[in-house]
């Protein structure tokens, strides 16, 4: 059974870049959810999504990060353009039920963005 | 407003040892907690959780956790230390319909 899967694992590109990290949640999962990690900061909440619709934006950084999920089975995190300090993992995460009630978040293995 | 904070940024014991991760949470309302752990270049799984009932809470590998109330504590045990066990560790706190994790814990087994 396939888990969460992220695309690209690792992403280096320059300042002023768009980049665009994907994710496939859980088949049958209604929840997804897109963290950042860093050093500094852990693990952040940006957005999260039920039935596809954006519920909570409050931790998006600003309006270089945009998030979509245009179907249950896709969500896309863009930044543009690209700064040095949006250096991170990006994780997504999935969940059934519409809310994280058990808790129980499913990780992908996260894209690692690296801006120079 | 939920919170989760992790005593500890880095802990290391010995193999076979007792392992003790420290969690405290602030919450409002009765609160559900969870640790998950995350290995080098992995995203984070699930070890265990507590929503309602039983205050000891027992999840994979050995590990277990038990809510105290009155001391507002959420603390990760294992009996015995193994050199698999040598990850991160997240608590978190779920408010609303997001989990909130503490800043994590650098486990280092010692052999």
């Amino acid at each position: 059974d396939a888990g969460v899967i992220q695309s690209p694992r690792h992403e280096v590109t320059e300042m002023g870049q768009e980049v665009t990290l994907r994710c496939k949640p859980i088949s049958g999962h209604n929840s997804l959810f897109w963290y950042r990690q860093t050093m500094m900061r852990g693990l952040e909440l940006l957005i999260y999504f039920n039935n596809n619709v954006p519920i909570d934006d409050s931790g998006m950084p600003e309006d270089r990060f945009s998030a979509k999920m245009p179907n249950a089975s896709f969500s896309t995190l863009k930044i543009q353009p690209s700064e040095p300090r949006d250096s991170a993992v990006y994780f997504c995460a999935s969940s059934l039920k519409g809310t994280p009630t058990s808790g129980e978040l499913f990780f992908g293995e996260g894209s690692r963005l690296t801006v120079l | 407003a939920q919170s989760v904070t992790q005593l500890g940024s880095h802990v290391s014991v010995s193999e076979g040892a007792l392992v003790l991760l420290r969690c405290n949470y602030s919450s409002s309302v009765p609160p559900y907690l969870f640790w998950y752990v995350q290995y080098p270049n992995q995203g984070l799984q699930l070890l265990l959780k507590y929503t309602t009932g039983a205050t000891l809470v027992k999840g994979i590998n050995g590990f277990e956790a038990e809510f105290k109330k009155s001391e507002t504590s959420f603390h990760l045990t294992k009996p015995s230390a193994h050199m698999s066990d040598a990850a991160e560790y997240f608590c978190a706190v779920q408010g609303d319909e997001k989990l909130t994790f503490g800043t994590g814990t650098r486990l280092t087994i010692i052999p």
